[in-house]
């Protein structure tokens, strides 16, 4: 069965970087595009950017350009997540989501379970 | 970048109401668009995708119409565990952008 399992969860200062991770199985990795989404404590849902698991490159929301880098590894068939420069407004559950094709352009039918990451001195 | 614009953002039903949420993107987005669905410390759920088409295992209680600009979600029969927040999602392309979330609550 499809499985994204990501790393535990992260307290970081102000300033600090966090790298999580999303670990898939159940699928052939590179036939789907995997996306990065979080969502603030009480707030809606948030889409951070995109990575193709073919190639590599990864498309980021304009909000956290310069900020944010997105990685695969085949090898593992897993994806980063790397936020450098954090603030308490990036206290949020960061979600790693499949999308149901390797184009850009479908929905997300698979969730990882979240990964809290508190940002607090 | 196109804004998603969902109303109401909160909703009180009965169990048996008919429910009925909207999505309005500020460019049209052709069939584009889908439905997810949040329990509380719960990982979104896909209800719709492609504007109508039900997500396979979800309940047909759940329906999705639309096209271009405007979207309606509706739930023909409101059931206790469809209290959650729904959030509409565009995914022509970057950026992938959500509604803001309707909560719905069973009175």
């Amino acid at each position: 069965q499809v499985q994204l399992v990501q790393s535990g969860a992260e307290v970081k200062k102000p300033g600090a970087s966090v790298k999580v991770s999303c670990k898939t199985s159940g699928y052939t990795f590179s036939s789907y595009y995997l996306h990065w989404v979080r969502q603030a404590p009480g707030q809606g849902l948030e889409w951070m950017g995109i990575i193709s698991t073919t190639g590599g490159s990864a498309t980021y929301a304009q909000k956290f350009q310069g900020r944010v880098t997105m990685t695969r590894d085949t090898s593992t068939s897993t994806i980063y997540l790397d936020l450098s420069g954090l603030r308490s407004e990036d206290t949020a559950v960061y979600y790693c989501a499949r999308e149901q094709g390797s184009s850009g352009r479908y929905s997300f039918d698979y969730w990882g379970q979240g990964t809290l990451v508190t940002v607090s001195s | 970048d196109i804004q998603m614009t969902q109303s109401p953002s909160s909703l009180s039903a009965s169990v048996g109401d008919r429910v009925t949420i909207t999505c309005r993107a500020s460019q049209g987005i052709s069939n584009f668009l889908a439905w997810y669905q949040q329990k509380p410390g719960k990982v979104p759920k896909l209800l719709i995708y492609a504007a109508s088409t039900l997500q396979s295992g979800v309940s047909s209680r759940f329906s999705g119409s639309g096209s271009g600009t405007d979207f309606t979600l509706t739930i023909s029969s409101l059931q206790p565990e469809d209290a959650a927040t729904y959030y509409c999602q565009k995914y022509n392309g970057a950026p992938y952008t959500f509604g803001q979330g309707t909560k719905l609550e069973i009175k």
